[in-house]
């Protein structure tokens, strides 16, 4: 069965600085989808990211990226710049057909 | 548009009640899907579906019930409602097959099994 680790429960990053969360996952497809979520305390989840596993280009929106490492099943979200506004569970999120599984999140804090 | 809603946002059963958790998409969306979110852990798929009359299983079906018999609507049955049920419910709902399309969530029902 596929699996998605996130090894970071808890992240912290400074205003304005640059912030890494990593995502591992398990899987012996090709062809698949990932991505990252946004959780605030709204409990609404927002699409941040997304990335095609046969596209070899890290996708970016924004101050938000990845560095997928499909051969390591590695997909990790940076975030430049951050805003106290990206204060927020995370979660990374994999796909294949309709079957989307998810990690158990890292909560980002931002400090002022 | 408003998206996808959910009602209630909020409720509380006894244990063996049952209830009907609402998930409406105005987007004309034929995929539509339910999760389950546990504390401090990530979503769970319960049950999906691809279009009207058509439903399948995801990782977390047992316990639950649903029915597709409109594009805009897929709601979840809880027949005998467990402590284990306890959890905040999420729908979602995307235009085509997942591999190529983004999921939109609803804001989610808060359930509660005492």
């Amino acid at each position: 069965a596929q699996t998605v680790t996130q090894s970071q429960p808890e992240m912290s990053v400074q205003e304005a600085e640059t912030v890494t969360l990593s995502c591992t996952y398990d899987t012996s497809e090709s062809d698949y989808y990932l991505f990252w979520y946004k959780q605030p305390p709204s409990r609404q989840m927002i699409l941040v990211i997304r990335q095609e596993a046969y596209k070899q280009q890290n996708a970016t929106e924004n101050r938000f990226s990845v560095n997928f490492q499909k051969a390591a099943k590695s997909f990790s979200l940076k975030i430049s710049d951050s805003q106290l506004g990206d204060a927020a569970m995370y979660f990374c999120a994999y796909m294949y057909n309709n079957d989307m599984r998810f990690g158990a999140g890292t909560r980002l804090t931002v400090k002022p | 548009n408003a998206g996808v809603t959910q009602t209630p946002k909020f409720r509380i059963l006894k244990i063996g009640q049952s209830m009907t958790l609402q998930c409406t998409q105005d987007m004309n969306h034929n995929y539509m899907y339910w999760y389950r979110q546990d504390p401090g852990m990530g979503l769970k798929l319960i049950y999906y579906s691809v279009g009207a009359g058509i439903t399948d299983k995801g990782e977390v079906p047992n316990g639950y019930n649903v029915s597709r018999s409109t594009t805009e609507d897929f709601p979840l049955r809880l027949e005998l409602a467990a402590p284990s049920q306890t959890s905040v419910y999420f729908c979602a709902s995307s235009y085509s097959a997942g591999l190529t399309d983004t999921q939109y969530f609803g804001p989610g029902t808060r359930l509660t099994v005492l």
